[in-house]
């Protein structure tokens, strides 16, 4: 299947700024994810988000953060007002059958000066 | 509370060799999902093998295999005939209960060694 597509790649921002991080998964997936991976530390789930709606969210998932998937295809991770531990790697994924087989984008890596 | 430990934080392997990457879990779910992927220096997380607790028969996908013992929550991954490419960080995953909600290890870094 085709891979999971994130773009930026790679975004420096400075403390305080919006930023966006987009993911293009295939549209008829139902079943998308935010994972983030704080350099040298494990992966950690932020949200999932199921027909449209968010059906499930970490703690490090507070008020700063949103998703939504405004056209359909693309889905975004927003995070309002960037801190300096927002640096990390956001990973996007897809499960296209529901039965918990998560192919990951290849991240956006997010550098908050 | 569902946790995964990988208590081999680096390991090194002559290339052809074996090597066996361990890690256990726990949780009180009694269905549930383990995984390994594996993380190249690119950063992408790469999908390696999944195990269906309810399954007995362990997993294997070509040169990759687990030894799943669920009665002592242990999940360990076996690669055989090590290559120069399977050098990257190991993550050892559960699911349980939540979809989607995969919970890591915090990993094993492997070099496979010329």
């Amino acid at each position: 299947e085709p891979e999971v597509t994130q773009t930026p790649s790679h975004q420096v921002t400075q403390m305080g700024q919006e930023v966006i991080l987009r993911c293009v998964p295939i549209s008829n997936h139902l079943y998308f994810y935010w994972y983030r991976q704080i350099l040298g530390q494990k992966v950690e789930f932020l949200v999932s988000f199921y027909n449209n709606e968010i059906s499930e969210k970490s703690e490090i998932f507070d008020d700063q953060f949103s998703v939504e998937r405004p056209d359909g295809s693309n889905f975004t991770l927003k995070i309002r007002s960037t801190k300096l531990e927002d640096s990390a790697m956001y990973f996007c994924a897809r499960d296209s059958s529901g039965a918990n087989v998560l192919t990951f984008g290849a991240g956006s890596r997010l550098t908050v000066l | 509370a569902q946790t995964v430990t990988q208590s081999q934080p680096e390991m090194s392997v002559q290339e052809a060799e074996t090597v066996t990457l361990s890690c256990t879990y726990d949780t009180s779910e009694n269905n549930y999902y383990l995984f390994w992927y594996k993380q190249p220096p690119s950063r992408q997380m790469i999908l390696v093998i999944r195990q269906e607790a309810y399954k007995q028969q362990n997993a294997t996908e070509n040169r990759f295999s687990v030894n799943f013992q669920k009665a002592a929550k242990s999940f360990s991954l076996k690669i055989s005939d090590s290559q120069l490419g399977d050098t990257a960080m190991y993550f050892c995953a559960f699911i349980g209960g939540s979809q989607g909600n995969l919970i890591f290890g915090k990993g094993t870094k492997l070099s496979v060694k010329p």
